[in-house]
């Protein structure tokens, strides 16, 4: 079956700690992004990339790093210094078209608390 | 600056028709997109629209005026398990999706 996974569903993190959430998809999409998402507020991008071996930031990059060594993987870090972490964090990918991005599709989500 | 709007929350009646508004103002339009998401879940793509007029694809339409900067998501036959909250999203000029804080939709028997 084809899709993208991450993992853990849930993780409970303390202040000070970083913490890195797994994201894997065999949908042999070029494209794959990481959102955070928190009540009553649409999904903000965090960071994007559209090729191994490079990304860029989102409108919120601060306190996160990516990286991007196999197309298929794109972990997230959520590092001490992003001030406010807990929330829900959904990762994505799409075809890169000649024209621009495609469709994205999610994976289920990791829910984050900072304890 | 870049802005969806949708309504917050809407009810309807189980077997019912309801219509979702989203109206937008963004730097460049690649297309407009519907998603539904259920409490905790990732959202699921419904629709996508980059011409105007409606596309059909089932019980749900999609209308697009670009026009207006305006959209609609259209359900048909309610049923419970539409019961979610429906997220409208753009693409800019930089293939970027812009999201509306979505619509909580609430079905009653």
């Amino acid at each position: 079956d084809g899709g993208i996974t991450q993992s853990p569903k849930y993780l409970f993190r303390k202040e000070g700690q970083n913490v890195t959430l797994s994201c894997e998809q065999n949908l042999n999409h070029d494209a794959m992004y990481w959102y955070r998402q928190d009540p009553g507020q649409g999904l903000r991008l965090i960071y994007y990339s559209q090729i191994v071996n490079d990304f860029q930031k989102g409108d919120i990059a601060e306190g996160y790093s990516v990286s991007r060594e196999k197309k298929e993987s794109f972990p997230l870090t959520v590092t001490s210094a992003q001030k406010n972490p807990t929330a829900f964090y959904l990762c994505a990918s799409s075809i890169v078209l000649a024209g621009g991005a495609d469709t994205q599709y999610f994976g289920p989500g990791t829910r984050l608390t900072v304890l | 600056g870049q802005n969806i709007d949708q309504p917050t929350e809407m009810t309807a009646t189980e077997g019912a028709i309801v219509q979702i508004n989203c109206t937008y103002q963004t730097s460049g339009f690649n297309g407009l997109f519907w998603y539904q998401q259920h409490a905790g879940e990732a959202p699921t793509f419904l629709s996508y629209n980059v011409l105007d007029g409606l596309e059909e694809k089932g019980r749900f339409s999609s209308f697009l005026s670009r026009s207006k900067g305006y959209s609609y998501l259209l359900l048909k036959e309610l049923q419970m398990k539409d019961s979610a909250s429906y997220l409208c999203a753009v693409m800019d000029s930089n293939y970027q999706l812009i999201w509306g804080a979505g619509t909580k939709l609430i079905i009653k028997p």
